[in-house]
C-alpha cells in the first residue's frame, strides 16, 4: 500500500506568515491528492481536490500544488481562523491513505 | 444542501456487534459512491470503507475486513457500517462521507456528516 508522509508534524506561525505543508506519497499518484482541515472540535472540511483544485467557498489564501509523489499546501497568508490540523490523502486507488497530519498553531 | 446524519454509535462490549446509520439528503443518492472514515480520540483521520453508487463494489481497509461490512438502501437514501467481533482499537468518532462527484469521478471526501462516537470497553 502507498504510505503518505506529512511535514512538519507541527508548526507554530504569526499572523501574516506563509505557511507551507508538505505531502509526501511512497509511490506516484498522479494528481489524486486532497487537502482537508480540520478545526478543534469540528468535523474535517475538504480544502483542495486533484492536488490543485480548490474546493468553492474556500479562501484563496489556500493553495496546492505537486504531482506524482510531492505536493505542497501553502497558506499565503495565515490566519487566526486557519488554527487547527491539516490533512492529506491520495484517493487514487484504495486504501484511501490520509497523511498523518499538521497541526498549525498561531505564534 | 446536502446533509448527512450519522446513527447508532454507543458504548459496547469487546466482540459485540453495532449498525451505524447515514441518513443523507439534499443530492441524488443514488449516484454517489459512500464512505466511512473514523478518527480515534487524539488521533488522525483513517479512512475505513467505500461503497460504490449501485452498492455492487465495497472496499474496506485492512483493520476492519471481514469485521466491518458497508452496505446502502438507495430507496432509503440511508447508509449502514455494520461493526461485528468490535475491539478497543475501533474506538472513534465515525463520519459519513460523500464523494466529489457522480459515479466515481471523484473519490476525495467533499461531504462529512457530524460523526458518531463508537466506544468499544467492558
Amino acid at each position: 500500500d502507498i504510505q503518505m508522509t506529512q511535514s512538519p508534524s507541527s508548526l507554530s506561525a504569526s499572523v501574516g506568515d506563509r505557511v507551507t505543508i508538505t505531502c509526501r506519497a511512497s509511490q506516484g499518484i498522479s494528481n489524486y491528492l486532497a487537502w482537508y482541515q480540520q478545526k478543534p472540535g469540528k468535523v474535517p472540511k475538504l480544502l483542495i481536490y486533484a492536488a490543485s483544485t480548490l474546493q468553492s467557498g474556500v479562501p484563496s489564501r489556500f493553495s496546492g500544488s505537486g504531482s506524482g509523489t510531492d505536493f505542497t499546501l501553502t497558506i499565503s497568508s495565515l490566519q487566526s481562523e486557519d488554527v487547527g490540523t491539516y490533512y492529506c490523502q491520495k484517493y487514487n486507488s484504495v486504501p484511501l491513505t490520509f497523511g498523518g497530519g499538521t497541526k498549525v498553531e498561531i505564534k | 444542501q446536502v446533509q448527512l446524519v450519522e446513527s447508532g454509535g454507543g458504548v459496547v462490549q469487546p466482540g459485540r456487534s453495532l449498525r451505524l446509520s447515514c441518513a443523507a439528503s439534499g443530492f441524488t443518492f443514488s449516484n454517489y459512491a459512500m464512505h466511512w472514515v473514523r478518527q480515534a480520540p487524539g488521533k488522525g483521520l483513517e479512512w475505513v470503507t467505500i461503497i460504490s453508487f449501485d452498492g455492487n463494489n465495497k472496499y474496506y481497509a485492512d483493520s476492519v475486513k471481514g469485521r466491518f461490512t458497508i452496505s446502502r438502501d438507495n430507496s432509503k437514501n440511508t447508509l449502514y457500517l455494520q461493526m461485528n467481533s468490535l475491539r478497543a482499537e475501533d474506538t472513534a468518532v465515525y463520519y459519513c462521507a460523500r464523494e466529489g462527484g457522480p459515479y466515481g469521478s471523484g473519490s476525495f471526501h467533499a461531504y462529512w456528516g457530524q460523526g458518531t462516537l463508537v466506544t468499544v470497553s467492558s
